[in-house]
Order: structure tokens, then C-alpha cells, then sequence
């Protein structure tokens, strides 16, 4: 199974900053076919399930504010959020969909300092 | 618009059955570009992906290794849903489950089904 660790586990933000949360998987997550990372973001608030903001790695969902954005690849993933608002307080977990068993990081909890 | 919505029992015996239901809107449970899934989330196990069906020509179920001796996933045509049955449930299935259709990452969940596995 590939495994993802995300960092920090959690992370304290005045508003209007940035807000940087890591991945890294234990296997490259690059589909040589399309030279596409598959690595997805989500962000899970209290009693919601997640809810999907990227995919391939740096692809916003429509809809998705544009202070949201990834970057990376092979192994080594960023969800970068420029400009914290209050509304981006909550759960964020980094996703593979490179092969089954589709697994995720365990989460890191973004908070306004 | 996909919609996903979840129904079954909130408390199961240990031992006994986990079954829920997952109704689909604005999709359709034999597309031939999505994939239905069930993922559970706890404190201590994090989001675990459980298992799941899919159509391309013929039915295909997959499951994680570590339920794959009690989990079956099925899809209903007829009533455009899939569902879940785990059996011989102990504690250690209490969570959070969830239905989801993926197409590639998991791009819509339903509502979420706190289950508690309790006597």
C-alpha cells in the first residue's frame, strides 16, 4: 500500500497568511501515461464529509476559491492556502488515486492563531 | 449535480450485520466512467477505503485487505444505489461511513453515517 504523511498535524495561521501543508507519499504518484500526479486535496469541516479541492495535484475543483492551490510531484506534495480566512478553518488531507488501495495522509488541522 | 444519499442503521450489535444503503442522483450506478465506493473514518484508523463496485461491461467488486473476509458491495439497478453489508462486526467498526463515487479522485461523498458497534 502506498503510504501518505502529511506535515504538520497541525498548524496555527493569523488570518490573511499563508497556511503550507506537506504530503509525501511512499511511492511516486506520476502516471507516466499523462505525466499526471494523482494526488487530491480535501478539506473536511466539523460533521461534513471532505470535500474535494484539488486533483492531479494542482488542478482547482470548480468552484474552489483561488487562494487554494498544489503543487509537487513524484513523492512530494504542497496545499497552499495564500490567504487564510476564517472559513478555512478545518481538516486537510492529501489523497493518492494512483492504484488501489486508495489511501490517504492522516490529516493536518489548520487553525487561526 | 451528483448527490449521494446514505440511510441504514445507526447501531449495530457486535457479531451481527452493517448494512446501509447509498442512493444515487444525477449519475447512474452503471456509468461506465465512475466507480462506487465505500470509505469509513475513524479516530484511530483515520479515512479507510473500504471497497468498491464498478460497471465496464460487466460487473467488478474490490476490497481493502483488511475487511475482504466480510464486506460485500453491491449495486442495485433497479433503484439506481449500492450498499454496503460487513459482517461479524466488533468495536473496532464503529465510524464515520461514507458513500462516494470517484471518477478519479473521490469527487462527491454522501452525507456521512455515524455507526456505533455496541451491545
Amino acid at each position: 500500500d502506498i503510504v501518505m504523511t502529511q506535515s504538520p498535524d497541525s498548524l496555527a495561521v493569523s488570518l490573511g497568511e499563508r497556511a503550507t501543508i506537506n504530503c509525501k507519499s511512499s511511492q511516486s504518484v506520476l502516471y507516466s501515461s499523462n505525466n499526471k500526479n494523482s494526488l487530491a486535496w480535501y478539506q473536511q469541516k466539523p460533521g461534513q464529509p471532505p470535500k474535494l479541492l484539488i486533483y492531479w495535484a494542482s488542478n482547482r475543483k470548480s468552484g474552489v476559491p483561488d487562494r487554494f492551490s498544489g503543487s509537487g510531484s513524484g513523492t512530494d506534495f504542497t496545499l497552499t492556502i495564500s490567504s487564510l480566512q476564517a472559513e478555512d478553518v478545518a481538516l486537510y488531507y492529501c489523497q493518492q488515486y494512483y492504484t488501489a488501495p486508495w489511501t490517504f495522509g492522516q490529516g493536518t488541522k489548520v487553525e487561526i492563531k | 449535480q451528483v448527490q449521494l444519499q446514505q440511510s441504514g442503521p445507526g447501531l449495530v450489535k457486535p457479531s451481527q450485520t452493517l448494512s446501509l444503503t447509498c442512493a444515487i442522483s444525477g449519475d447512474s450506478v452503471s456509468s461506465d466512467s465512475a466507480t462506487w465506493n465505500w470509505i469509513r473514518q475513524s479516530p484511530s484508523r483515520g479515512l479507510e477505503w473500504l471497497g468498491r463496485t464498478y460497471y465496464r461491461s460487466k460487473w467488478y467488486h474490490d476490497y481493502a485487505v483488511s475487511v475482504k473476509s466480510r464486506v460485500t458491495i453491491n449495486p442495485d439497478t433497479s433503484k439506481n444505489q449500492f450498499s454496503l453489508q460487513l459482517n461479524s462486526v466488533t468495536p473496532e467498526d464503529t465510524a464515520v461511513y461514507y458513500c462516494t463515487r470517484k471518477t478519479g479522485p473521490f469527487d462527491d461523498w454522501g452525507q456521512g453515517a455515524l455507526v456505533t458497534v455496541s451491545s
